[in-house]
């Protein structure tokens, strides 16, 4: 089963405007982590946000915020004031923390975002 | 600080040669990972070390592929032969430490295309 899915391949918005990017994830684990990562056409990847599974308010970064619904499994990421910069690939990924030792890093397929001016 | 350094950025080769793709991870940093991308399969981790030593490598594909990290500084992805099958982008990313919240950080990748 896919631990990560995000459903939405591609997202058009309008500069200025707000977008949400879904993500769920499954784990039966009560102690996880959800990150957020970008991909521009350059190709690296960086870090947005973070979200761990105690935490009591959904994190926010600047213009970037986590919808955080720990009952629904989702942690859709919220970006604000769109900038033409913020097209690009966004990744959602899991790290749970089952266990002693280290966890990997579990990553969704991506969803691609266009800002239009 | 310089980030995670990657090379080559771009890398061409026929079927059947030996590839090696290099890293340097971010000083103090103790976990460093080798990870795969591809339309098909998304982002794929492949192996990680823990101060310099293996520690999963269960995502490598097969024997054709190695990895070493010699010492805290420098790490190499070896492709022996290498196939069409294995053009990707190959991330190395590290990590300070092991927590849950411990994002990673991730180098600009290697281009690699075997013809």
């Amino acid at each position: 089963a896919q631990k990560i899915t995000q459903t939405q391949p591609g997202m058009f918005v309008q500069e200025k405007e707000a977008v949400t990017l879904d993500c769920t994830y499954d784990t039966s684990d009560p102690s996880y982590g959800l990150f957020w990562y970008k991909q521009p056409s350059s190709g690296e990847m960086i870090f947005l946000i973070y979200q761990g599974s105690y935490d009591q308010q959904n994190a926010t970064e600047g213009r970037y915020s986590l919808n955080f619904q720990k009952a629904r499994k989702s942690a859709n990421l919220v970006i604000s004031a769109s900038q033409l910069g913020d097209s690009a690939m966004y990744f959602c990924a899991m790290r749970e923390g089952k266990g002693t030792g280290f966890q990997k890093l579990v990553f969704g397929t991506g969803t691609r975002l266009l800002v239009s001016p | 600080d310089a980030g995670v350094i990657q090379s080559p950025r771009h890398e061409v080769t026929e079927m059947g040669q030996e590839v090696t793709l290099r890293c340097k991870p971010i000083s103090g940093h103790d976990y460093l990972f080798w990870y795969r991308q591809t339309m098909m399969r998304g982002l794929e981790l492949l192996i990680y070390f823990n101060n310099n030593v293996p520690i999963d490598d269960s995502g490598m594909p097969e024997d054709r592929f190695s990895a070493k990290m010699p010492n805290a500084s420098f790490s190499t992805l070896k492709i022996q032969p290498s196939e069409p099958r294995d053009s990707a982008v190959y991330f190395c990313a590290s990590s300070r430490r092991g927590g849950l919240g411990e994002k990673l950080f991730f180098g600009s990748g290697t281009q690699l295309s075997v013809l």
